[in-house]
């Protein structure tokens, strides 16, 4: 059975630092990889989808990154900013099903 | 284009009562789902319709029923709730099914079973 785990569960930065989220999963098998944003109180947005072919996405002063044989992604925020602060997700489809596999997030605070 | 809509945002229902939570999506998606979201345990996903006329079960579909009314629209039924469905209920549609696209969120509703 598929698990996505993301560690640590909350993080603090201070402004303008670069910084790396962290998710791993158990089965390599997987179709693609995608990372969320959520604000709090609110539904999440789609931020970044890596195919299982693909090794990185980026969209402006993000980046993620894919490593299937190590089962892990990373997600890297450049120039960090207050209004980065939320909670990230991220979320496997696996290879066998097609069902969207989610961890539990990390907490971003940016500390101004 | 509104995205995805639910209603209502808010709910406390009695252990026993029934509710429908209500979604829809002006995207001319395929596919939409139903999650849930606990602290600590992540989103799970309780039924999904891959297309219209098409409704499945997910991880976690005991206690819940759905109707995928036309094209829009996906409503969840609890029958008869209990305080174990207390929860953050997400509604989600994309234009493929599964995680093949992008899915897209609405601003969830927020049950307490008292």
């Amino acid at each position: 059975k598929q698990e996505v785990t993301q560690i640590p569960a909350a993080l603090s930065v201070p402004e303008g630092e670069n910084l790396v989220l962290n998710c791993s999963f158990t089965d390599s098998a997987i179709y693609n990889l995608q990372w969320f944003r959520q604000d709090p109180g609110k539904g999440l947005t789609s931020l970044l989808l890596i195919q299982s072919s693909q090794r990185e996405q980026t969209s402006g002063r993000l980046n993620a990154s894919l490593d299937k044989s190590s089962g892990r992604s990373t997600l890297y925020i450049a120039a960090s900013q207050p209004g980065d602060s939320a909670t990230y997700l991220c979320a496997v489809l696996g290879g066998a099903t097609n069902k969207l596999i989610f961890g539990t997030g990390t907490l971003l605070a940016v500390q101004p | 284009n509104a995205g995805v809509t639910q209603t209502p945002k808010f709910q406390v229902l009695k252990t026993g009562q029934s509710m429908t939570l209500q979604c829809a999506q002006d995207m001319n998606h395929n596919s939409m789902y139903w999650y849930r979201q606990d602290p600590g345990m992540g989103l799970r996903l309780i039924y999904y319709s891959a297309s219209e006329g098409t409704t499945d079960k997910g991880e976690v579909p005991n206690g819940y029923n759905v109707s995928r009314l036309n094209k829009r629209e996906f409503s969840l039924r609890l029958e008869s709730a209990a305080p174990s469905q207390t929860s953050v209920y997400f509604c989600a549609s994309s234009e493929a099914l599964g995680g093949q696209g992008f899915l897209y969120f609405g601003p969830g509703t927020r049950l307490t079973v008292t």
